[in-house]
């Protein structure tokens, strides 16, 4: 595709479910990135993957959030046993390569609200 | 620990006039890249521009330019002859050499009036 596209678009679950984000980059970017944006503030890293592996998960916020890249392209972040705090935007970017050499193109993200 | 702090909440401005939107940052790196990122309301954040600090030339970008102060770690986006399609979200981000996760700061609101 053009760009970064993320399913679904928006996501209401209740409390204590489990739910998937996903996200496509664009093709041939080895780079992905998974953001959390809370209401009112600038996005917050959460994972970065280079190909198949994270290289960094760093910004994961528990053991309940997970993220994979099985084959080097989509990417689901999985969160189980949700929470009302887990509601934000997630937003997926990709880049070609390193983030420090080529932009990081963002999707438009998926608004998930935990009720 | 690197922050970016943006001080101003919201902006408005005129049609055809110009705007400066401010961001400060602190760091102990010497080797790092600044953005300014576009967030509309379809939520897609969009790049306007890159700054590499190594470089003493300021960024420009068409109607778009910073002012980058890198002994007072400042950052600042100047809009020139601003378009309603500038009204969004913006975001000031830094990245540290050799890292690859963005920290953004908490947002400046354009409006733009007719």
């Amino acid at each position: 595709g053009a760009g970064v596209s993320q399913t679904p678009s928006n996501k209401v679950t209740e409390k204590g479910k489990y739910v998937e984000l996903r996200c496509d980059p664009i093709s041939g970017h080895t780079a992905l990135y998974w953001y959390r944006q809370s209401l009112g503030q600038g996005p917050e890293f959460l994972i970065y993957f280079q190909g198949t592996g994270a290289a960094d998960d760093s910004g994961l916020p528990n053991d309940r959030f997970f993220a994979v890249r099985p084959e080097g392209s989509v990417s689901t972040l999985k969160i189980q046993r949700t929470e009302r705090g887990d509601s934000a935007v997630y937003l997926c970017a990709s880049s070609l390569d390193r983030a420090s050499t080529d932009t990081q193109y963002f999707g438009p993200g998926t608004r998930l609200t935990v009720l | 620990a690197q922050t970016v702090t943006q001080s101003q909440p919201e902006m408005s401005v005129q049609e055809a006039e110009t705007v400066t939107l401010s961001c400060t940052y602190d760091t102990s790196e010497s080797d790092y890249y600044l953005f300014w990122y576009k967030q509309p309301p379809s939520r897609q954040m969009i790049l306007v521009i890159r700054q590499e600090a190594y470089k003493q030339q300021n960024a420009t970008e068409n109607r778009f330019s910073v002012n980058f102060q890198k002994a007072a770690k400042s950052f600042s986006l100047k809009i020139s002859d601003s378009q309603l399609g500038d009204a969004a979200m913006y975001f000031c981000a830094y990245l540290a050499d050799g890292t690859d996760k963005l920290i953004f700061g908490t947002g400046t609101r354009l409006q733009v009036f007719p």
